[in-house]
C-alpha cells in the first residue's frame, strides 16, 4: 500500500524551540508539499517541492522553511516556534502535472501545539 | 484566477437518506476537480476527481460528483448516508498548475 508518512502524530514544543516536522513518501513522487489546516481557513499551502532541493514558497511561507535532500524526504522547519503556529500539518506528495492530475496523497498529519 | 466555494459548512442528515455537498468553482482554464474526505485526526483521502472525461464521476464508497461547466459546480452526493460517512468533506480546483487551492470544507453529520 502506498504511503505517505508524517513522523509524529501529536507534538508539543515551547516558544522559540526549532522543530523539524518529517514528511516521508514511497511513491516516487516528484512533487512534495507542506500544508497546514486551521478550523475555518482549510488548507493552506506552506511551500512546495518538484524536485530533490528544489523548493517555493506557497501562500505562508513566513516563519517556516524546507529541505528536500532526497526525493523521498521532504521536512519542514519552524526556525523558531511562536504560539501562532499551533495548528495541523499536513503533508502531501503528487506526480508533475504533465503526468496528469491524479491529486494529492496525504499523510496522516502531525498535530502540533507551541505553548 | 482560480477559487472555490463550499457553500455549507455544516450539512446534517438522517442516516439512510441522500447527501449533497455543494461546491462552486472558478477557473480560468480548463479545471481538474476533486473531492478530499478527513476522518477525525486522519490525513486527507481522494473520493473522485473529474479531468475532462465523463462529466459524471464515481467515486468510492457510493460518493458520485456531477461536473457542471454552464453552472460552475461540482457537487457531491451519495444516495443513503451511513454513520460512517460523517466527516469533513473538501472540494478541490486545480488548472495544470501544481498549486490545488482547497475549499474551507463542509463538515457533514449523520444522526441515527
Amino acid at each position: 500500500d502506498v504511503k505517505v508518512t508524517q513522523s509524529s502524530r501529536y507534538l508539543v514544543k515551547r516558544t522559540g524551540e526549532k522543530v523539524f516536522l518529517e514528511c516521508v513518501q514511497d511513491m516516487d513522487h516528484e512533487n512534495m508539499f507542506w500544508y497546514r489546516q486551521d478550523p475555518g481557513l482549510g488548507l493552506r499551502l506552506i511551500y512546495f517541492s518538484y524536485d530533490v532541493k528544489m523548493k517555493e514558497k506557497g501562500d505562508i511561507p513566513e516563519g517556516y522553511s524546507v529541505s528536500r535532500e532526497k526525493k523521498e524526504r521532504f521536512s519542514l522547519i519552524l526556525e523558531s516556534a511562536s504560539t501562532n503556529q499551533t495548528s495541523m500539518y499536513l503533508c502531501a506528495s503528487s506526480f508533475p502535472i504533465w503526468a496528469g492530475s491524479y491529486g494529492y496523497t496525504f499523510g496522516s498529519g502531525t498535530r502540533l501545539t507551541v505553548v | 484566477a482560480q477559487s472555490v466555494t463550499q457553500l455549507d459548512s455544516h450539512v446534517s442528515v438522517s442516516e439512510g437518506t441522500p447527501v449533497l455537498l455543494r461546491c462552486n468553482y472558478s477557473s480560468s482554464y480548463s479545471p481538474s476537480l476533486f473531492w478530499y474526505v478527513q476522518h477525525p485526526n486522519k490525513g486527507l483521502q481522494l473520493l473522485l476527481k473529474y479531468t475532462s472525461a465523463a462529466t459524471l464521476v464515481k467515486g468510492i464508497n457510493g460518493f458520485e460528483a456531477e461536473f457542471k461547466k454552464s453552472e460552475t459546480s461540482f457537487h457531491l452526493t451519495k444516495p443513503s448516508a451511513h454513520m460512517s460517512d460523517a466527516a469533513e468533506y473538501f472540494c478541490v480546483v486545480t488548472s495544470g498548475t501544481y498549486k490545488y487551492i482547497f475549499g474551507t470544507g463542509t463538515r457533514l453529520k449523520v444522526l441515527a
